[in-house]
């Protein structure tokens, strides 16, 4: 186990259709955290994980996203009826537990057409 | 609501010559700071971290300096070499863990 991991790493769609993404985080981390970013911007908090409990979601988390982690060990992240403007890098990251430090996997790069 | 601010969109520095990053915040709650390296279409990584109860944290030819009062930080990097080319960010936490980061700085070291 190396680090964190995410699929797809490419995802092309078009407008109105629903796309799930997966994060595995680092073994035994509780904490799984999702960010995304935008061409020259830096990485914007969606929500994180403490084991399955979701604790907190960010106001750019609209309802047609949703997040889940079933087991306390990966993640999907699923956005529903896309929108152009949800094209963007998703990324997922995960910590050993709060306050340390987050570790980032590869991304997964969203185009909406 | 731009917290955390890196104002300097990018930067170019000689190989062996020092590379200094800065970073502005303006939340006072803020008390862990971090800076991640990102290469094009991977994910950032960690690079160094300090709490706000130091003023200084060093990791080989990377320092990270505090200035509380400034809500400032920088990053050094010393020599810097072509490999740290990349795209710097700083990010913060406070009461929850959850970081907010600037918008980044594109650090190109040429030979």
């Amino acid at each position: 186990d190396t680090g964190v991991s995410q699929d797809p790493r490419h995802k092309i769609t078009k407008r109105g259709q629903n796309v799930t993404f997966r994060c595995d985080p680092i073994s035994e981390h509780n904490r799984l955290y999702w960010y995304r970013q935008t061409l020259g911007q830096g990485p914007e908090f969606l929500t994180y994980f403490q084991n399955e409990a979701q604790l907190e979601k960010s106001r750019l988390l609209s309802d047609r996203f949703s997040a889940e982690r079933p087991k306390g060990s990966f993640s999907t992240l699923e956005i529903q009826r896309t929108e152009q403007g949800d094209s963007a890098m998703y990324l997922c990251a995960s910590s050993l537990t709060n306050w340390d430090t987050q570790y980032f996997g590869p991304g997964t790069r969203l185009t909406v057409l | 609501d731009q917290q955390v601010k890196q104002n300097s969109p990018s930067l170019s520095v000689q190989e062996g010559r020092i590379s200094i990053l800065n970073c502005d915040y303006t939340n006072s709650m803020f008390d862990y700071f971090l800076w991640y390296k990102k290469y094009p279409a991977e994910g950032p990584t960690f690079l160094i971290s300090i709490s706000s109860i130091k003023d200084k944290n060093e990791d080989g030819r990377f320092t990270v300096f505090l200035n509380k009062s400034a809500k400032h930080l920088s990053l050094h990097i010393v020599p810097s070499q072509p490999g740290d080319s990349a795209v710097y960010f700083c990010a913060a936490s406070g009461n929850t863990d959850k970081l907010i980061f600037g918008t980044g700085t594109r650090l190109q070291v040429f030979p």
